[in-house]
């Protein structure tokens, strides 16, 4: 079945950093990826997402590029903020007949930005 | 437009009772999912409902159930209560099923 691996974490930065959070799956056929967001005490918030081979999803600094050759989705951004503390959840969904399958989400990544 | 709505935020329960947890879809959303989020297991699927159908079931004992009402509303119940129960439980609505979620921020459940 549909699986998404991600780096556990905690991941620790400074601000200003740079930031890398490693994402990989495992699906069959052409899943769209995505990736969330999680702020202490509230639900996932949609960052970005990508639909097929070799799109770019972007959002507030954040970029992945969906690569189907090496079956990765790796988040980036150039220079962290404190505000970007929170947990980042990689997933992905793969379309059925009439709809999409539900969300798998990879374990999480708990991101610490320290000033 | 308003997002997903969850309520109760909190509760606490013990062990043995049935709880039911609500779950309001941004409008014109017909695909309503509910999730399991604990520090051990992560995010589980428990299962989707679509136009009042559950389309998709996640392996969750037979202890947990859900409906969805005309209006998209859905409910979720656990009845039986279990410690391990304990957990965060998110809902999401969407027009297509997994893509596209919307999530509502959760009910924390905590069973004693």
């Amino acid at each position: 079945g549909n699986s998404v691996t991600q780096m556990e974490g905690p991941v620790t930065l400074s601000e200003e950093a740079f930031l890398t959070i490693n994402c990989t799956y495992t699906a069959t056929g052409y899943p769209s990826l995505f990736w969330y967001v999680q702020y202490p005490g509230e639900g996932l918030q949609l960052l970005l997402k990508a639909t097929k081979a070799d799109d770019k999803g972007s959002n507030k600094g954040f970029e992945a590029t969906y690569r189907k050759e090496t079956t990765s989705f790796h988040l980036e951004k150039g220079s962290v903020q404190v505000s970007d503390s929170a947990v980042y959840f990689c997933a992905l969904t793969s379309p059925t007949e009439t709809s999409y399958d539900k969300v798998i989400f990879g374990p999480g990544t708990s991101l610490s930005v320290i000033p | 437009k308003a997002g997903v709505t969850q309520t109760p935020r909190y509760l606490i329960k013990t062990r043995g009772q049935q709880v039911t947890l609500s779950c309001s879809p941004i409008s014109g959303h017909r695909s309503v999912s509910w999730y399991q989020q604990t520090p051990g297991q992560g995010l589980q699927f428990l299962f989707e409902y679509f136009s009042e159908t559950q389309r998709n079931k996640g392996n969750f004992p037979g202890r947990f159930s859900g409906r969805q009402f005309s209006n998209s509303r859905s409910e979720m119940n656990v009845s039986t209560l279990e410690l391990g129960d304990s957990a965060l439980y998110l809902c999401a609505s969407s027009l297509a099923g997994g893509y596209g979620y919307t999530f509502g921020s959760g009910t924390r459940l905590t069973v004693v």
